[in-house]
């Protein structure tokens, strides 16, 4: 159980594109999911939480028009980077949890964003 | 503020090796500690959930216990395997439903 998928693994796109990223969990209610991006040899930086029919919450210096996040649904979260810059390529990781699993939490596989 | 601290923050042994590594928290009052392990360029793979009423949680060669009193958990892993080589991560949520605060990680290395 407590499975989350996450697509696409790995894109390219040109500056300037934009680029949306689906965070799936499979098997159990998420009510909660959270994005992160990651640095070569760092660690995970929280981006934003989103709670399911609401707003997403945003930390300190995530641009919230610019990393546009919508979880429209228990199980779908999606992230989506708008006008891509070099600058904005990372390793970007979901995480989801729930009720079902006594709030444990659930990580995508990531996806590796690369702007060109 | 929730700080989660770990050591070592690097760790090389020779297979076969019994090892431990250490998780301490700040803050007490938490939900639950879960133990994480990342290979290079993947995401988190879920290793062991202890809830805060728990004290220990067993999974294969892993165990893991904690004392939220003294606010550590422990990471015991018996006979190392050069599989087991990954970055390893302890994170803590203060509730059901917040961001997890991850320590920075021990990165190990078993040699064959």
């Amino acid at each position: 159980g407590a499975v989350v998928s996450q697509h696409p693994s790995r894109v390219i796109c040109k500056s300037g594109t934009s680029v949306k990223i689906e965070c799936r969990s499979l098997d159990f209610q998420a009510t909660t999911m959270f994005w992160y991006r990651q640095f070569p040899k760092q660690s995970l930086m929280l981006m934003a939480t989103s709670n399911e029919g609401s707003k997403a919450t945003y930390e300190q210096g995530v641009e919230k028009d610019k990393f546009l996040i919508n979880h429209a649904s228990l199980t779908l979260s999606t992230l989506t980077v708008t006008s891509a810059h070099p600058e904005d390529s990372s390793f970007y990781i979901c995480s989801a949890t729930g009720e079902a699993f006594n709030y444990g939490y659930t990580f995508g596989s990531g996806t590796r964003l690369t702007v060109v | 503020k929730q700080e989660v601290t770990q050591i070592p923050a690097a760790l090389s042994v020779p297979e076969g090796e019994n090892l431990v590594l250490n998780c301490s928290f700040t803050d007490s009052a938490i939900y639950n500690l879960q133990w994480f392990r990342q290979d290079p360029g993947k995401g988190l793979t879920s290793l062991l959930l202890i809830q805060s009423s728990q004290r220990e949680q067993t999974s294969g060669r892993l165990n893991a216990s904690l004392d939220k009193s003294s606010g550590r958990s422990t990471l015991y892993i018996a006979a190392s395997q050069p599989g087991d080589s990954a970055t390893y991560l302890c994170a803590v949520p203060n509730s059901g439903n917040t961001p997890l605060v991850f320590g920075k990680g021990t990165r190990l290395s078993v040699i064959a």
